[in-house]
């Protein structure tokens, strides 16, 4: 079973369009994160929920918009993608911060 | 601003030898750090954490040390193996609700 899974995992778009991925954990955690991963490998943070609640929204721009229907789900939808956009998005969950997260494979996104 | 580093971003080894990926932190406040690793189309693993209460910790075949004096903090892996070959990313828990990443160290393992 997957703890964290993202999808799609893979994600080739035009740019100006509106794009979603999707994040679904398994574990029962209760703070779901969504990470940035550029090209050089940097990891960024960009949203973290706790129990459907927003308390992390790091400097991305208003694009982009998470929504966590739930604990157990953290989606994040961009609007009018530019090229700049591309990069791995990858989810996390996390019970307590003291104890690390748990990350979902990744989602690929080419803004062409 | 606060941030993790890294010294080396590539890191090549003979197979069987032992690792060591380093990685400075700035801010003295941080309480809990981990290592992960990552491989090729993959997300992020965790491999071995450390409190700051603590300055060292062994997993098997991996010990993380921790030097609060310098801020520094490093992964030591040994007999590296083929499989060991990854991106390993240090983070540290410095704002109390998310971990900060270091750029990451790519270990190669030559056989």
């Amino acid at each position: 079973d997957t703890a964290v899974s993202q999808t799609p995992k893979y994600l080739v778009t035009q740019m100006g369009n509106d794009k979603s991925i999707k994040c679904e954990q398994n574990l029962g955690h209760d703070t779901m994160y969504w990470y940035k991963q550029d090209s050089k490998k940097f990891l960024k943070i960009m949203f973290s929920y706790n129990n459907k609640e927003l308390i992390i929204n790091e400097t991305v721009p208003n694009r982009f918009s998470p929504k966590s229907p739930d604990k157990a789900h953290l989606n994040l939808h961009i609007n009018s993608l530019e090229l700049g956009d591309s990069a791995v998005y990858f989810c996390a969950s996390s019970q307590d911060i003291n104890y690390g997260y748990t990350f979902g494979s990744g989602t690929r996104l080419t803004v062409v | 601003g606060e941030s993790v580093g890294l010294h080396l971003p590539t890191l090549s080894v003979q197979e069987g030898d032992n690792s060591i990926i380093n990685c400075a932190y700035s801010n003295s406040a941080s309480d809990y750090f981990i290592w992960y690793k990552q491989e090729s189309g993959k997300g992020p693993q965790f491999i071995i954490d450390i409190r700051s209460n603590m300055d060292k910790r062994q997993g098997q075949r991996v010990t993380v040390l921790l030097n609060k004096t310098v801020k520094h903090l490093s992964l030591q892996i040994a007999a590296t193996q083929p499989g060991d070959s990854a991106v390993y990313f240090c983070a540290e828990n410095n704002a109390g609700n998310m971990l900060t990443f270091g750029g990451g160290t790519r270990l190669m393992v030559k056989p």
